[in-house]
Formats: structure tokens, C-alpha cells, sequence
């Protein structure tokens, strides 16, 4: 069980935006900045956002990210077809003392 | 250019050991923490562990006990010394640069398989 909790799927036609969930508590997104990787299946993961919003040089700005309280969004406006792919957030936790990441959620471009 | 190289990977029985390596290049490695990333067959991406240069090394709970991480600054090289392996430890391995401290990772290499089955 992933200590962060994203959907299994989200789903979109192109041009369409679509929001990701991320749900945690005090211990790790409320009180710790959140990152984003996108993985497609056998390369090495992207890093996608940093410190709950920002993003790295190269990162298209369809590409956003949100935080409030013990929760994150990833939100990708605008799909597109090479969009989909696994995404993950992931955010230090203080109880474990470790860099816990969420369940991931496979976006399927319609 | 940064550039992240993991080798070492393969079959190994249950109880076995293995050790992992990741061979950097493109930026000062003695600057950063390194970690250490795993993804399960069908499963997410799990952190494995870290470290950095002045000495602090974190574990996942999955492990503690029986991975040690461990850096050779003069080869730029980053390892993960596996003992007690488990059917559970197979897995693609990945080694990711710090970004922010300990937080977040933004390089990764592609990563080396590993398989423990009798």
C-alpha cells in the first residue's frame, strides 16, 4: 500500500485537460513539497514538477502543478497523445524518514 | 552531459546477494544526494534509499537491514550492496540524482534488472 494515494486511471480526449490526484497527510505532502515524474513503461522516469509547482527547464507549461493542505493535483492541459503514460508523486514523509512516492496513475489518451 | 549508468543486475537465488552500480557522469557527484529507486513487475516506483557526501543515509523499511548504499567519490560511482534477497526484491533498479537536497530526483538512468527466483 503506497502511503500516498493517486486514482489507478485518468482518462481524456486530446486537446482536453485532465487532473491527477494526490492524497497524503501532516506527516508527508502537508508539510513537505511535492514532486511529479512521468514514466513510460521501460525508460527511465521524467522528472515533471518540483516543490508542488514548478517546472524544469524543457517541461512544457501544459504541464502544472497544485498543493493544498495534505493534497497535490498534477493537472495536463491540452492532452496530447505522447501524454500518455504513468505519472507519480512523490514527497518526503517525516514518520518514515524516507521519500514515499503515490501509486501512480496510468493517463490513456482517448 | 549528466549521464547515470547502472549495471549489475541479473538472476539470483533466494538468500542471495548482489551488488548494484551506478556510474555518473557531467556533474560534480560529491555535490549531491544519490539515490536509490526500484519498480516492481506490474507494480509503482518504490525509493529504495539515499545518500549524500557528508554521510546521511536513509533506507526505505523494506530493506533496512539488508541493502547498504554506498559511494566511491573517486570513481563517481554509486552502489547497493543487496543481502537476503527475497522473491519481492525483483525489480527494475534505478539510480536518480538528488534535485533539492534529499527531495525530489531529477536524472535518472535506465535502470538494471533484477530477478531473485530459485
Amino acid at each position: 500500500q503506497s502511503v500516498l494515494t493517486q486514482p489507478p486511471s485518468a482518462s481524456g480526449t486530446p486537446g482536453q485537460r485532465v487532473t491527477i490526484s494526490c492524497s497524503g497527510s501532516s506527516s508527508n505532502i502537508g508539510s513537505h513539497y511535492v514532486y511529479w515524474y512521468q514514466h513510460f513503461p521501460g525508460t527511465a522516469p521524467k522528472f515533471l514538477i518540483y516543490r508542488d509547482d514548478q517546472r524544469p527547464l524543457g517541461v512544457p507549461d501544459r504541464f502544472s502543478g497544485s498543493k493544498s493542505g495534505t493534497s497535490a493535483s498534477l493537472a495536463i492541459s491540452g492532452l496530447r497523445s505522447e501524454d500518455e503514460a504513468e505519472y507519480y508523486c512523490a514527497a518526503w514523509d517525516d514518520s518514515l524518514s524516507g521519500q514515499v512516492f503515490g501509486s501512480g496513475t496510468k493517463v490513456t489518451v482517448l | 552531459q549528466v549521464q547515470l549508468v547502472e549495471s549489475g543486475g541479473g538472476l539470483v537465488k533466494p538468500g542471495g546477494s548482489l551488488r548494484l552500480s551506478c556510474a555518473t557522469s557531467g556533474f560534480p557527484f560529491s555535490d549531491y544526494y544519490m539515490n536509490w529507486i526500484r519498480q516492481a513487475p506490474g507494480e509503482g516506483l518504490e525509493w529504495v534509499s539515499h545518500i549524500n557526501s557528508g554521510g546521511t543515509i536513509h533506507y526505505a523499511d523494506s530493506v533496512k537491514g539488508r541493502f547498504t548504499i554506498s559511494w566511491d567519490n573517486a570513481k563517481n560511482s554509486l552502489f547497493l550492496h543487496m543481502n537476503s534477497l527475497r522473491a519481492e526484491d525483483t525489480a527494475v533498479y534505478y539510480c536518480a540524482r538528488g534535485f533539492d537536497g534529499q527531495l525530489g530526483m531529477d536524472v535518472w538512468g535506465q535502470g538494471t534488472s533484477v530477478t531473485v527466483s530459485s
